[in-house]
């Protein structure tokens, strides 16, 4: 079946350094791939996705790339800020279009230190 | 615009009683809806999931149930909580073509004792 494989953390940075979160996956197709943000206490927001090889997903200085010949789905931002901390979950989505929601990874616990 | 709420957003509970946590939708349709469970360590685990009234599809087998009982609304349910039941609850939802894309609500905090 599908998984989706990420560091789990916790990973601590200081502030304005360049981030990176790794996220591989495995799919029997050609799944969209997600990456959802988690704050303390509050439920998942999407913070961006991309829907097939090689696109380019984008949102608030972060980036991923949909790597079809790694399967691999890289969280990245230049310069990280305290208000970052958060928990990152990686996910997919099955391209049969099941209703079954999205695999989601373990999620990656960011700190990040003034 | 949609949004979804769920409530209560926190909830401590004796073992062995009873559980229920609700979910709604606003501004959409027919909409797919799903409960996921966080417990600390363990990412997301999908629970139930429903593409319509009276529907409800089981991921695993436990102690809970869901139900349906409106196209909007998505309810949790327990006759007997475990501790093992302790843990944050997500209710999402989905459009019904299944674009992949969940929209989360504020999650629901149960602590069972």
């Amino acid at each position: 079946g599908d998984s989706v494989t990420q560091m789990e953390g916790p990973v601590t940075l200081s502030e304005e350094a360049f981030l990176t979160i790794n996220c591989t996956y495995t799919a029997t197709g050609y799944p969209s791939l997600f990456w959802y943000v988690q704050y303390p206490g509050e439920g998942l927001q999407l913070l961006l996705k991309a829907t097939k090889a090689d696109d380019k997903g984008s949102n608030k200085g972060f980036e991923a790339t949909y790597r079809k010949e790694t399967t691999s789905f890289h969280l990245e931002k230049g310069s990280v800020q305290v208000s970052d901390s958060a928990v990152y979950f990686c996910a997919l989505s099955d391209p049969g279009g099941g209703a079954d929601g999205l695999t989601f990874g373990k999620g990656t616990h960011l700190i990040i230190q003034p | 615009s949609q949004t979804i709420h769920q409530w209560p957003a926190t909830l401590v509970q004796p073992v062995g009683s009873p559980l229920s946590l609700e979910c709604t939708v606003e501004g959409t349709s027919n909409p797919n809806l799903y409960w996921y469970r966080q417990a600390a360590g363990r990412g997301l685990q999908l629970l139930f999931y429903s593409v319509g009234i009276g529907q409800i599809s089981s991921e695993v087998p436990q102690n809970l149930s869901a139900s349906r009982p409106q196209d909007r609304q998505f309810i949790l349910s327990s006759k007997k909580l475990l501790l093992s039941d302790s843990g944050f609850y997500l209710c999402a939802w989905s459009v019904l073509a299944n674009t992949g894309e969940l929209f989360f609500g504020e999650g629901s905090r149960l602590t069972v004792l």
